[in-house]
């Protein structure tokens, strides 16, 4: 069964500072892999995803990925956080069949 | 192409009722997902419709849950007998055939059961 482990659930940095958002993931075959960020009561909004080739990734707001094989890993960051960061992060793993397996989410909190 | 749109994106109901939502995915995507997030979680898939053909169904999916895709391109979820364990947001997805299994999500549709 596939499963994904966000191990921070809240995470505050300041504003300008480097972020690194931990995701780890299991999974039987070679996954699909993606990262979200979802602003209160808003849908989720894709940043960046991971399929085949490169195991750095780069998405949109500047934010980057990088894929481990080795670690069944797959991290977010970014080098400096702006305040408009500030939301909540969801990594996700998926198959073929096109459905994801959520972890529990990455609360972040950007301080002035 | 507007994206993926739901309605209603808010419904209070009292328990017992049944409630239902709309999904329109984006134009010519053949796949269309559900899924369900409660506080403080991440979202759960709940089905998938591949054109009109129900191809999974999760656990999660009671009796009391049933999904439709008539023609293969809007679906509709419906929730009978509500029940307060029911409130949550309701996110619906989309995938075409050239999307390499990116889903599109929609806004969803927070549900919540008095």
């Amino acid at each position: 069964a596939q499963s994904v482990t966000q191990p921070d659930i809240h995470i505050t940095v300041s504003e300008g500072a480097s972020l690194e958002l931990r995701c780890n993931y299991s999974y039987g075959a070679t996954p699909y892999l993606f990262w979200y960020v979802q602003s209160p009561g808003q849908g989720l909004q894709l940043l960046l995803k991971y399929f085949s080739g490169d195991t750095l990734v780069q998405g949109i707001k500047g934010f980057e990925a990088e894929f481990k094989r080795s670690q069944s890993s797959f991290n977010l960051r970014k080098p400096s956080v702006h305040w408009s960061d500030a939301a909540e992060y969801f990594c996700a793993v998926g198959g073929r069949a096109g459905k994801s397996t959520f972890g529990d989410g990455t609360t972040l909190t950007v301080k002035p | 192409d507007t994206g993926v749109s739901q309605d209603p994106r808010h419904k209070i109901t009292k328990r017992g009722q049944n409630v239902t939502f709309r999904c329109d995915p984006i134009s010519e995507h053949n796949r269309l997902y559900w899924y369900r997030q409660t506080l403080g979680q991440g979202p759960e898939f709940l089905t998938y419709f591949q054109n009109e053909a129900q191809l999974e169904k999760s656990r999660l999916l009671s009796d009391r849950f049933s999904a439709e895709r008539p023609k293969g391109s809007f679906s509709t979820l419906e929730i009978q007998r509500t029940e307060q364990g029911d409130s949550a947001m309701y996110l619906c997805a989309s995938i075409g055939e050239s999307s390499y299994n990116e889903q599109f999500f929609g806004p969803g549709t927070r549900l919540t059961v008095l």
